[in-house]
């Protein structure tokens, strides 16, 4: 089975960057999206292919896949993207198809 | 307004079966491929199944294998999941996702989800 791997937490001050990894074997061969989940809400799709944004999402959003990482890139990070984020890629096989990392919390310091 | 509604949640006994439905509105339903994403409580989420817009390909998490079954009509604009022998950790709140095409991709547009609490 395919498995998608992020660290369980991550921290930054506002206006700093945060970066968020999703590892996973070969990644960068496949399209990663990620989405943002706040308490008490459903997911949001925040990056798709790799580095798309949907509209209604600030340009402050950004994702890069290369090797074996994906990564979630939030610029100048405000309060209120304190959040869940999920890694997510769509990879066939036996047992599954769609595949979600295991999701980080981002708390804003 | 383009929206996503979950519903038949309830409390189940192990063993027990449930079905679940998502109604849509605001786009046309047969051109999307749909799908089922659950998250059990304090946990992360979990993809538990797929269809096409046009039923060729339906996808199941090991999981649920044999035990669920996804379903759509596109004529009566509304998609099912139909849940037998539940567990324990079945338990969970369930979404309804919409791809952006045809074929599952990814997950566009989420509903509130429904929870399914077995006992």
């Amino acid at each position: 089975s395919y498995v998608l791997t992020q660290p369980p937490s991550a921290s930054v001050a506002p206006g700093q960057t945060a970066r968020i990894p999703c590892g996973g074997d070969n990644i960068g061969s496949k399209s990663v999206h990620w989405y943002q989940q706040k308490p008490g809400q459903a997911p949001v799709l925040v990056v798709y292919d790799d580095n798309d944004r949907p509209s209604g999402i600030p340009e402050r959003f950004s994702g890069s896949n290369s090797g074996n990482t994906a990564t979630l890139t939030i610029s100048r990070v405000e309060a209120g993207d304190e959040a869940d984020y999920y890694c997510q890629v769509w990879h066939v096989s036996s047992d599954h198809a769609g595949v979600f990392g295991g999701g980080t919390k981002l708390t804003v310091l | 307004e383009v929206q996503l509604a979950e519903s038949g949640g309830g409390l189940v006994k192990s063993g027990e079966s449930l079905r679940l439905s998502c109604a849509v509105s605001g786009f046309d339903f047969s051109k999307y491929s749909l799908n089922w994403v659950r998250q059990a409580p304090g946990q992360g989420l979990e993809w538990v199944s797929s269809i096409s817009s046009s039923s060729d390909f339906i996808y199941y998490a090991d999981s649920v294998k044999g035990r669920f079954t996804i379903s759509r009509d596109n004529a009566r604009q509304t998609l099912d999941l139909q849940m037998t022998k539940l567990r324990v950790d079945d338990t969970g709140l369930y979404f309804c996702a919409r791809d952006p095409a045809g074929v599952p991709q990814y997950f566009q547009l989420w509903g509130r989800g429904t929870l399914v609490t077995v006992s």
